[in-house]
């Protein structure tokens, strides 16, 4: 069975950093794309990352600040979060995203992140 | 920039069926930004409802259906049931690693 255990939320002042974790298991981590999607109070879904079989990519709201990151051995997706503003307050989850038609086939329970002073 | 629109909500009768769209802002939406659909309820993580256009993820009840219409992309719901009363995102894949959500329909049965 494929699971994914998000970590890491917590309340950090503006300008501050935290990194996230998402423990997965069930299946062959090294061989997916995983992915980071948001959600602010009240609002939407937006997806913030991926960390691909080629590379890495942002959401144009998050780059240059956030970095994602894997530990393969250790089945870990991470996301850094550095120079955190208030509009980055959300529940953050991971995902799973399938190889092409890249849909997102398996989801964390999210961890809250608040950014406040 | 690139916006996904769909309807900001939705109310169907318990038995009626619901048509929800997913458009894109540069032009038309085709199988090949692979539509994907989900439903969230308040607190909850998504669930994967249907991907690549109209495949179903594993047990999703068949009153769930995809498609594309016209220049959007199309969930459907059959016969509405008062437990799919939830928010509904659409997101396609642009390529290059980029997936964007739409801002989601929020689906009242009653």
């Amino acid at each position: 069975e494929v699971q994914l255990v998000d970590s890491g939320g917590g309340l950090v002042q503006p300008g501050g950093s935290l990194r996230l974790s998402c423990a997965a298991s069930g299946f062959t981590f090294s061989s997916y794309a995983m992915s980071w999607v948001r959600q602010a109070p009240g609002k939407g879904l937006e997806w913030v990352s991926t960390f691909g079989n080629s590379g890495t990519y942002y959401a144009d709201s998050v780059k240059g600040r956030f970095t994602v990151s894997r530990d393969n051995s250790k089945n870990t997706l991470f996301l850094q979060m550095n120079i955190l503003r208030a509009e980055d307050t959300a529940v953050y989850f991971c995902a799973k995203r399938e190889r092409q038609p890249y849909y997102f086939d398996y989801w964390g329970q999210g961890t809250q992140v608040t950014v406040s002073s | 920039q690139t916006v996904v629109t769909q309807e900001p909500s939705f109310s169907v009768s318990p038995g009626g069926t619901v048509t929800l769209t997913c458009g894109l802002n540069s032009g038309s939406v085709s199988t090949n930004y692979y539509p994907s659909w989900y439903q969230q309820t308040p607190g909850q993580a998504p669930r994967t409802l249907i991907y690549s256009t109209n495949t179903r993820s594993s047990g999703v009840p068949d009153r769930f259906s995809g498609s594309i219409l016209g220049n959007k992309a199309a969930l459907i719901i059959t016969g509405a049931q008062v437990d799919d009363e939830s928010d509904y995102y659409c997101v396609l894949y642009l390529g290059n690693g980029i997936s964007v959500f739409g801002g989601g329909t929020k689906v009242t049965v009653l």
